[in-house]
């Protein structure tokens, strides 16, 4: 099973600055990597696909990128909705897997 | 609209059986695969498995193969997700979701919340 890491566990910031989050696989997962956005008492929601596809309807202030183990989720400038809990997911083997999660709140 | 409506929340005592669903619409519900994942209380995202309900094909997490069975009813477009005896381990939010044509789960039910106790 591949195991996804993510950091850091909780990013403090204020709204209108960058937030960079990072996913790392145990091994190769090629560019099948997704990352979700769940916000209390919600589901989650696709945000970005195949790495650094944004999901329909996602806003161009989320950006994915990286290959293989490494992979960034950035927020260029963060709106007071983005204060949220952020997943990544991996497709590349069976079973799929979830990082841990990274909490972005309110500094 | 694409829409997976899941069943209410439900409150259970250890060995007791349950069997909780997802209703999708607004698609074709035979040609998309439906996944499963739970969410333990204050903890992140699980995969359980995932059935297609064209043929009934289905995959489960090795983590879970043996403890739940997933189904799915393609004439009322409703899978489903059971235990036939549950622990106070069960106890969680249970995400039904639908993978997309990008491989990811692109639509999610609302959950359902599952209780398990004495």
């Amino acid at each position: 099973e591949i195991v996804l890491t993510q950091s850091p566990a909780t990013l403090s910031l204020s709204p209108g600055e960058r937030a960079t989050l990072s996913c790392r696989a145990s091994q190769s997962v090629s560019s099948y990597l997704a990352w979700y956005q769940q916000k209390p008492g919600q589901a989650p929601r696709l945000l970005i696909y195949d790495a650094s596809n944004r999901a329909t309807g996602i806003p161009a202030r989320f950006s994915g990128s990286g290959s293989g183990t490494d992979f960034t989720l950035t927020i260029s400038s963060l709106e007071p909705e983005d204060f949220a809990v952020y997943y990544c997911q991996q497709r590349s083997n069976w079973p799929p897997t979830f990082g841990p999660g990274t909490k972005v709140d309110i500094k | 609209e694409v829409q997976l409506v899941q069943s209410g929340a439900e409150v259970k005592k250890p060995g007791e059986s349950l069997k909780i669903s997802c209703k999708g619409s607004g698609y074709s519900f035979t040609s998309y695969w439906i996944g499963w994942v739970r969410q333990m209380p204050g903890k992140g995202l699980e995969w359980m498995g995932i059935i297609y309900p064209g043929d009934s094909d289905t995959r489960y997490s090795p983590s879970f193969q043996g403890q739940v069975t997933i189904s799915a009813d393609k004439s009322i477009s409703t899978a489903y997700l059971q235990w036939s005896s549950l622990k106070a381990s069960d106890t969680a939010m249970y995400y039904c979701a639908r993978r997309d044509s990008s491989g990811y789960l692109g639509y999610w039910g609302q959950g359902t919340l599952v209780t398990v106790s004495s």
